[in-house]
């Protein structure tokens, strides 16, 4: 039973560079999340999916997309990676939403120079 | 004021000890609180729900104070394996949770 697999798990980007980071769970969660954590800022939330399809943002969305094809896949893209994006991101899935408790994947650490 | 806010420690503590963090919320209206553990450099994981008068899981007890707005988080018979940091969640809106900056908690042999 794997839960929630984040891919890649270490990056280093250039400033401006693109990538995409994968999230997939196999717990039939219709409730996926991204997250940054910072030291001394807590976890927060980038953007949200409340099923196949659909994409909201959250409290930091600014410099990153996000994309829900498939149920079991939410997918986090930085356009023009900034220092500023230099953070841990967690991927998370819940069955009915954050009141549920949340499922967390093992983070990606991403590094921006 | 943050919606959640935690005392970031550390907590040093003695193998054997109790131990108790609070974590106060803003808003009147929060209905859900949960507790999370991180163990360092990994993700967090979901250690207990508190949804009304508190709840009690082994060592572990979590309390709601809704007069003085926060929730605590009592160890009991601390254990080495219980240093990490423990994170608190609360709903601060419709689908919205908000969480705190974590208590570090290091238990000494």
């Amino acid at each position: 039973n794997a839960g929630v697999t984040q891919t890649p798990k270490f990056r280093v980007l250039k400033t401006g560079q693109s990538m995409t980071l994968l999230c997939a769970q196999d717990m039939n969660h219709e409730y996926m999340y991204w997250y940054r954590q910072d030291p001394g800022m807590g976890l927060r939330l980038i953007h949200y999916s409340v099923g196949e399809g659909t994409t909201a943002k959250g409290e930091v969305p600014d410099g990153y997309n996000v994309s829900r094809l498939k149920k079991q896949n939410f997918l986090l893209g930085l356009e023009s990676a900034a220092p500023s994006q230099t953070s841990v991101y967690f991927c998370a899935s819940s069955y009915s939403g954050p009141l549920y408790g949340y499922t967390f994947g093992s983070g990606t650490r991403l590094t921006v120079v | 004021r943050k919606e959640v806010e935690q005392d970031p420690g550390p907590f040093n503590v003695p193998e054997g000890a109790t131990v108790a963090f609070n974590c106060t919320y803003s808003n009147s209206a929060s209905q859900s609180f949960f507790w999370y553990r991180q163990d360092c450099r990994k993700e967090p994981k979901l250690l207990m729900s508190v949804y009304s008068s508190g709840n009690e899981d082994g060592r572990f007890t979590a309390q709601l104070n809704r007069a003085s707005q926060y929730i605590s988080l009592l160890i009991r018979d601390s254990k080495l394996s219980d240093s990490a940091t423990y994170l608190c969640v609360g709903n601060t809106g419709y689908q919205k949770v908000t969480f705190g900056t974590g208590t570090k908690l290091q238990v000494i042999p």
